[in-house]
């Protein structure tokens, strides 16, 4: 059975950067190139910040940024803020198996 | 501004049945996949679903297959997700979304979803 696995939390002091990594446990789910990041605040929806592994969409900052090596992609924060705070939850979806997951979500704390 | 508007909070009790639903605007429902996302209280986001209203092409996750029915009336730019038995572990807030696209030509599924809406809770119990 496939998932995604993430840190339940990472911290970091303002300015610092951080790194929220995204692992798969299927061997069988295609080339994982189709992977998402959302950010969701407290009683909010949660807004798309990374698409297809690197890219951003419109409007979302350049602090924010995508990579992927093998089965694990990450979420890099660069220049942490306050607002970043948040849950943050990455996705996949998997054409082949018509399989889509999201990762269990991780707690970023800005200390 | 694009917006994706749903129904309101609903109070079930086990075993009713329940139909939400999602009211688009100001973009081309009928050429964007839309979706249902579950949050259970507490907990992460789960992927329930996707349909294409202008063919009802209609994709489903796994683990919400046979549990939900998903559908969309592209005349009136509604999307729609149902059950026929409530069961208390359905309890949660549920999300419309857009699929997110490139390009307008773009129809590549990638679980990347640009729009929400506000999320529409609902709570089962006896």
């Amino acid at each position: 059975q496939s998932a995604l696995t993430q840190p339940a939390s990472v911290s970091g002091s303002p300015g610092q950067s951080i790194t929220i990594s995204c692992t798969r446990s299927s061997s069988d789910i295609g080339d994982y190139k189709y992977v998402s990041w959302y950010q969701q605040h407290p009683g909010k929806a949660p807004k798309l910040m990374i698409y297809d592994v690197s890219n951003r969409p419109s409007g979302v900052s350049d602090r924010f940024s995508g990579s992927k090596s093998g089965n694990t992609a990450s979420l890099t924060i660069s220049g942490l803020k306050a607002e970043d705070e948040a849950d943050y939850y990455c996705s996949s979806y998997t054409t082949s198996s018509t399989l889509g997951l999201f990762g269990g979500g991780t707690k970023v704390t800005v200390l | 501004e694009v917006q994706l508007v749903q129904s309101g909070a609903e109070v079930k009790k086990p075993g009713e049945s329940l139909k939400i639903s999602c009211k688009a605007s100001r973009f081309a429902f009928n050429n964007y996949w839309i979706g249902w996302v579950r949050q259970m209280p507490g907990k992460g986001l789960e992927w329930m679903g996707i349909i294409y209203p202008d063919d009802s092409d209609t994709r489903y996750s796994p683990s919400f297959q046979g549990q939900v029915t998903i559908s969309a009336d592209k005349s009136l730019s509604f999307a729609y997700l149902q059950w026929s038995s409530l069961q208390a572990s359905d309890t949660a807030i549920y999300y419309c979304v857009r699929h997110f696209k490139t390009t307008m030509y773009d129809s590549t599924i990638r679980l990347a979803f640009d729009v929400w809406g506000q999320g529409t809770t609902v709570t089962v119990s006896s």
